[in-house]
C-alpha cells in the first residue's frame, strides 16, 4: 500500500543547529515528493517539491531535500534553525499525474531561541 | 487573489447526523482535494476532483461522499456521523492534479 512515514514525532533544537528530518515512502512506480509546513495558527503550505531531475531540491527559507531512491528517502535538511521555523513539517507524496496526497503523521519541530 | 475558502469553520453535531462541507477553491484552480486531519492519525487523503470528476479516493468508508460542480467548487457530505468522525476536514485545490497544493483553514467538526 502506498504510505509515507516521518520517523521523529517530536525534535527540540536549539537555534542555529542543524535539521534533519526523515520521511520515507513507500510507492510503486513514479513518484512526486513533497514536504509541506504548517506555521502556528496557518495554513498549510508547500515548502519544496521533487517530481524528477536533480534529487537535491532547494525549497524556500532554507530548506532542502534530498531524494534518494534507492533508501526510499526524502529527508529535509537545513544548516541552521531559526526560532520562526517552529512549526509541524510533513512529508507527503503521490503517483504519476495524481492528487491522491498521503501524508506522514508529522513532525513538530520547536527551536528554542 | 482570495485563497481557498471553507464554510463552515466550526460545526458541532450529533452521532447520526450528516453534514455537508463546502469548499470554493482558488480561481481558476480545477483541483479539489480534500483531507481529514486528526491528533492520532494525522493527514489522510479522502478524495480528489477534476473537472467534476472524482479521480482518487482514500480509505474511507462510503459514508464520506463529495462532488464538484462546473465552477470547480466543492462539497463533501458525511453521513450517519459517528464520534470518530471529529477533526478538521482541509480542502486543498491546485490549478492541476499534481501541482502546488493551496490549502484552506478547513472546517472543525465535533460529533457528540
Amino acid at each position: 500500500a502506498q504510505s509515507v512515514s516521518q520517523h521523529n514525532h517530536h525534535v527540540i533544537l536549539s537555534e542555529a543547529a542543524s535539521l534533519e528530518l526523515g520521511c520515507n515512502y513507500s510507492y510503486g512506480g513514479t513518484v512526486n515528493l513533497f514536504w509541506y509546513v504548517q506555521y502556528p495558527g496557518q495554513h498549510l503550505q508547500l515548502l519544496l517539491k521533487y517530481f524528477s531531475g536533480d534529487p537535491l531540491v532547494k525549497g524556500i527559507k532554507g530548506f532542502e531535500a534530498e531524494f534518494i531512491k534507492s533508501k526510499f528517502s526524502f529527508n529535509l535538511r537545513k544548516p541552521s534553525v531559526q526560532w520562526s521555523d517552529t512549526a509541524e513539517y510533513f512529508c507527503a507524496a503521490n503517483s504519476g499525474n495524481n492528487n491522491d496526497m498521503r501524508f506522514g503523521a508529522g513532525t513538530r519541530l520547536t527551536v528554542k531561541p | 487573489k482570495a485563497g481557498v475558502t471553507q464554510t463552515p469553520r466550526y460545526l458541532i453535531k450529533t452521532r447520526g447526523q450528516q453534514v455537508t462541507l463546502s469548499c470554493s477553491p482558488i480561481s481558476g484552480h480545477r483541483s479539489v482535494s480534500w483531507y481529514q486531519q486528526t491528533p492520532g492519525q494525522g493527514l489522510q487523503f479522502l478524495f480528489e476532483y477534476f473537472s467534476e470528476t472524482q479521480r482518487n479516493k482514500g480509505n474511507f468508508p462510503g459514508r464520506f461522499s463529495g462532488r464538484q460542480f462546473s465552477n470547480s467548487r466543492s462539497e463533501m457530505n458525511v453521513s450517519t456521523l459517528e464520534l470518530g468522525d471529529s477533526a478538521l476536514y482541509l480542502c486543498a485545490s491546485s490549478l492541476m492534479p499534481r501541482e502546488k497544493l493551496f490549502f484552506g483553514s478547513g472546517t472543525q467538526l465535533s460529533v457528540l
